[in-house]
């Protein structure tokens, strides 16, 4: 079992819709979640973190948290063609004896204009 | 503030030489992390460093490779004897701590080296 885990997609939404992103994680020592935006060619940029339970919401962006059913999504709002990219959710905590970032595999998402 | 520095942003290796890639954490980080993203894939954990420590090697093949982060200069990642396989982009990031009292802090990672093995 990858101790995180996305939909790699591709997902499409058309402009102005509401894109929903999914992430899942195994280890419950994990303490903060991270979702971060790649573009093609490009490094990973961080768009949101999320630690309690809940939501946070962060202009067109919100995250999701729970951590009963170890659960972590990420909303975007009136979804732009500029949010075409990769997303990735990561877990942070005691992974395997260190503390450290483990990354799902990504969720390639389109907005059709 | 410069944030992380990798270079070179492009190598090509021939099967068999050697590729060096480096690293220069943001100003104020003393915490190293490198990953490898094969093409269409998500991130993979390799190696976590501190200041002349090794603290977390257990992504990194066994063979081949080897990183370090000196009291002086940059975080190296090494690959001796490249193959096609080794054929990714490299990122480096790096945070400000690296204990629990930090687990809200997200990477900052640099532009990437793209290793080209031909």
């Amino acid at each position: 079992q990858k101790e995180v885990e996305q939909n790699s997609g591709p997902l499409s939404v058309p402009e102005g819709a509401i894109a929903s992103l999914n992430c899942t994680y195994s280890d419950r020592g994990s303490q903060s979640f991270f979702w971060y935006r790649q573009y093609s060619g490009k490094s990973p940029e961080l768009i949101m973190f999320i630690y309690s339970n809940g939501d946070k919401e962060d202009g067109r962006f919100t995250a999701q948290l729970n951590k009963a059913s170890q659960y972590v999504s990420l909303l975007i709002r009136d979804s732009q063609p500029s949010d075409s990219a990769t997303y990735l959710c990561a877990a942070r905590g005691i992974i395997q004896g260190a503390q450290k970032l483990v990354f799902g595999q990504g969720t390639r998402l389109t907005i059709n204009p | 503030n410069a944030g992380v520095m990798q270079n070179p942003r492009h190598l090509v290796r021939r099967r068999g030489q050697e590729a060096r890639l480096r690293c220069s954490p943001m100003k104020g980080h003393s915490h190293v992390y490198w990953y490898r993203q094969l093409p269409e894939e998500g991130l993979k954990f390799m190696v976590y460093l501190q200041k002349e420590n090794i603290i977390d090697e257990s992504g990194m093949p066994k063979e081949r490779f080897s990183a370090e982060f000196p009291k002086e200069g940059p975080s190296i990642l090494r690959i001796q004897q490249v193959v096609r396989g080794d054929s990714a982009a490299y990122f480096c990031a790096s945070s400000p701590l690296g204990g629990h009292l930090s687990s809200n802090y997200g990477y900052t990672f640099g532009s990437g080296t793209r290793l080209t093995v031909v």
